[in-house]
């Protein structure tokens, strides 16, 4: 059954430095998201892409975060400078669009920044 | 803004049923997803269901939506300790848009 998968599992960085987190959604998608959740939070939306452009994004997608279609296949969701509060674990998800209405989430990357 | 408030925690006999209930503010949320998360694990979509609908069954599942009061509920039938858990409610405008979380709720079985 095709599934979402994210690379690396876990990136451990230091505070400043730059990170991608990559991400391959399900091949016939159309749709694409990065979500975040702190540790013992709740699952946030940063932002969602659509026809290779952002189609929304939440207030924490701010200008240190960016995203990217690099190819056909990959998902990737750059974060410039990384703070100690970016530490989180990021998920990526994929639905295909209407009318169906699944979003299928990826294993997740965490993120420590020390 | 849009809520999704759940009870955090719920603990169960084995073989019993779970009912995890769920509130939601937006009313213009259609579609109503039940996700689950195993420890150290992602988030993997369970049921989801329309607004048009008031309950749905999926074998050992059933999500029962109150649109008037924004409840949802998903009851799980002769619960079992593999389904100990996170499950995570969650609302979405149209279902390509972004889904609204609510904090989940630790679901414990006890054997």
């Amino acid at each position: 059954e095709p599934e979402v998968t994210q690379t690396p599992s876990h990136q451990v960085t230091q505070m400043g430095q730059e990170v991608i987190l990559r991400c391959v959604p399900i091949s016939n998608h159309l749709y694409f998201y990065w979500y975040r959740q702190i540790l013992g939070q709740k699952v946030e939306f940063l932002v969602s892409f659509y026809n290779n452009e952002i189609s929304e994004k939440s207030e924490i997608f701010d200008d240190q975060f960016s995203v990217e279609r690099p190819d056909g296949s990959n998902f990737t969701l750059k974060i410039r400078s990384t703070k100690l509060e970016d530490s989180a674990m990021y998920f990526c998800a994929s639905t295909l669009g209407l009318p169906q209405v699944e979003q299928f989430f990826g294993p997740g990357t965490r993120l420590t920044v020390l | 803004g849009e809520d999704v408030e759940q009870s955090l925690f719920l603990s169960v006999r084995e073989g019993d049923s779970s009912v995890i209930n769920c509130t939601y503010t937006d009313s213009s949320s259609t579609y109503l997803y039940w996700y689950k998360q195993e420890p150290g694990a992602g988030l993997q979509l369970l049921t989801y269901i329309f607004s048009n609908m008031d309950m749905k069954q999926d074998q050992r599942l059933t999500v029962l939506l109150n649109k008037k009061d924004k409840h949802l509920s998903l009851r799980i039938a002769d619960t079992q300790t593999g389904d100990s858990a996170i499950y995570f409610c969650a609302e979405s405008a149209s279902g390509n848009t972004p889904l609204v979380f609510g904090k989940g709720t630790r679901l414990s079985v006890i054997a």
